[in-house]
C-alpha cells in the first residue's frame, strides 16, 4: 500500500446509524486530516491532527467525532447525520515543518438517506 | 478572511492547444501555494507546490507561476491532451498567528480537452 488510503470508497448509511471512515497514510507524515466535499462549494476543512493532537476542529458538528490513535491512522466517526451530510469525505496528510505539500486519499462518499 | 478565486468554472479546448488556468487570492500573506487535479468522484493528486518566495515550479508539461503581491497564481498547461480532462483546484496556506494548518481552496476549473 503507498499513499493515503481511505475504506469504505462508498457508504450509504440512514439517519440513525452510526459508522466510521477509515484513512492511512503510508507516507511517514505526522500531520492528518479531514475534508468535507460538496457539490458546487469549495473544500471545507473539518479537523486536523499534527502528532496524534486535534489542533484545528473547524465548527463541525458534534455528530462527527474523530479519532486519530496514531500518526498513520485517522478515523472519522458518524451517527444521527443529516441529508446535507451527504458529501465526499476526503482524507490528507502532510509533514509538519516541510513544505507543507498535502497529499489526499481517494475520498468516501457518504449518502445519508 | 482569506478567499480564493477561479476563473473560469469551466473550459473546454480542442487537443493539442496549450491552455492558461487563473487562480486568485484576497490575501498575500501565505506560506504557499498548491494546484491539485481531481478527477470525477476521486481524491486530489498534487501537481505542484509553490513556496512564497518561489516565482514558478515545473513539471513536465505543468508550468505554475506565483505572483504573490498581485495575488495570483497561474497553471499553464502545453499540449494539452484529453487525459488532461478534470478538476483542476488551487488552495493557498495562509500565514496565521499559531501556525495553523488549514488551506483555503478554490471551487475549481472544470477542464475538458476534446479528442
Amino acid at each position: 500500500e503507498t499513499g493515503v488510503t481511505q475504506t469504505p470508497r462508498h457508504l450509504v448509511m440512514g439517519m440513525t446509524n452510526k459508522k466510521s471512515l477509515k484513512c492511512e497514510q503510508h507516507l511517514g507524515h505526522n500531520a492528518m486530516y479531514w475534508y468535507k466535499q460538496s457539490a458546487k462549494k469549495p473544500l471545507e476543512l473539518m479537523f486536523v491532527y499534527n502528532f496524534k493532537e486535534q489542533t484545528e476542529n473547524n465548527s463541525v458538528p458534534s455528530r462527527f467525532s474523530p479519532e486519530c490513535p496514531n500518526s498513520s491512522h485517522l478515523f472519522l466517526h458518524l451517527h444521527t447525520l443529516q441529508p446535507e451530510d451527504s458529501a465526499l469525505y476526503l482524507c490528507a496528510s502532510s509533514q509538519i515543518w516541510g513544505p507543507g505539500e498535502l497529499f489526499f486519499g481517494e475520498g468516501s462518499r457518504l449518502t445519508v438517506l | 478572511k482569506q478567499e480564493v478565486t477561479q476563473i473560469p468554472a469551466a473550459l473546454s479546448v480542442p487537443e493539442g492547444e496549450n491552455l492558461v488556468l487563473n487562480c486568485s487570492f484576497t490575501d498575500s500573506a501565505i506560506y504557499n501555494l498548491q494546484w491539485f487535479r481531481q478527477d470525477p468522484g476521486k481524491g486530489l493528486t498534487s501537481l505542484l507546490l509553490i513556496q512564497s518566495s518561489q516565482r514558478e515550479q515545473t513539471s513536465g508539461r505543468l508550468n505554475a507561476s506565483l505572483d504573490k503581491s498581485s495575488g495570483r497564481s497561474t497553471l499553464y498547461i502545453a499540449a494539452s491532451q484529453p487525459g488532461d480532462s478534470a478538476t483542476y483546484l488551487c488552495a493557498v496556506r495562509p500565514i496565521t498567528q499559531g501556525g495553523s494548518e488549514k488551506l483555503v481552496f478554490g471551487k475549481g476549473t472544470k477542464l475538458t480537452v476534446n479528442p
